[in-house]
């Protein structure tokens, strides 16, 4: 089946701009996960949603990171006035269930880059 | 080849030799472990999975031990493969849903 997709691939950006990552999890998964990934790290958490509501939001560094899931599949990451910091990939996941040991299945992730 | 205890950020092994990858981790707490494989270019890929209650679980070519005393997990590899040339990232979750991942172990497998 079709697993998490991601777009787009890779975004450049200038510093300043806002940008819009987007996710499209695994049909009938209801939990849904967006990290982030710095070149030769692991992936570091920002948020996870159940259904439509953000469950946990302690990983987002600053207010200038925002997400959205308004219903309850697809996702959307927004970041406003982004900088050469945010540089980064982003990888959204997303497991079938309400429980802590479901698998999370990740995408591909997108690449983004700011000049 | 095999390194037993302590992770190393790269492992070289020849094909067809077995490979043991070692994670360290250090919040007791945490209850569930998970092991990930990223190829270049992709995201991470889910390979094996234990719980806190179980010391050893075994999959396709694959086996987690889990050491809850001195917080040390580490993945076997059997009979490596070309194909499991990769990163491979330990991951923990404590009383929570958020994945917290280990520093990453780059597999090159020797033809």
């Amino acid at each position: 089946g079709a697993g998490v997709s991601q777009t787009p691939s890779n975004k450049v950006t200038e510093k300043g701009k806002y940008v819009e990552l987007r996710c499209d999890p695994i049909s009938g998964h209801t939990a849904l996960y967006w990290y982030r990934q710095s070149l030769g790290q692991g992936p570091e958490f920002l948020i996870y949603f159940q259904g439509t509501g953000a469950a946990d939001d302690s990983g987002l560094p600053n207010d200038r990171f925002f997400a959205v899931r308004p219903e309850g599949s697809v996702s959307t990451l927004k970041i406003q006035r982004t900088e050469r910091g945010d540089s980064a990939v982003y990888l959204c996941a997303s497991s079938p269930g309400t429980s802590r040991f479901s698998t999370q299945y990740f995408g591909p992730g997108t690449r983004l880059t700011v000049l | 080849g095999e390194n037993v205890g302590l992770h190393l950020p790269t492992l070289s092994v020849q094909e067809g030799d077995n490979s043991i990858i070692n994670c360290a981790y250090s919040n007791s707490a945490s209850d569930y472990f998970i092991w990930y494989k990223q190829e270049s270019g992709k995201g991470p890929q889910f390979i094996i999975d234990i719980r806190s209650n179980m010391d050893k679980r075994q999959g396709q070519r694959v086996t987690v031990l889990l050491n809850k005393t001195v917080k040390h997990l580490s993945l076997q590899i059997a009979a490596t493969q070309p194909g499991d040339s990769a990163v491979y990232f330990c991951a923990e979750i404590a009383n929570d849903y958020k994945l917290s991942f280990g520093a990453g172990t780059t597999v090159t497998v020797r033809a």
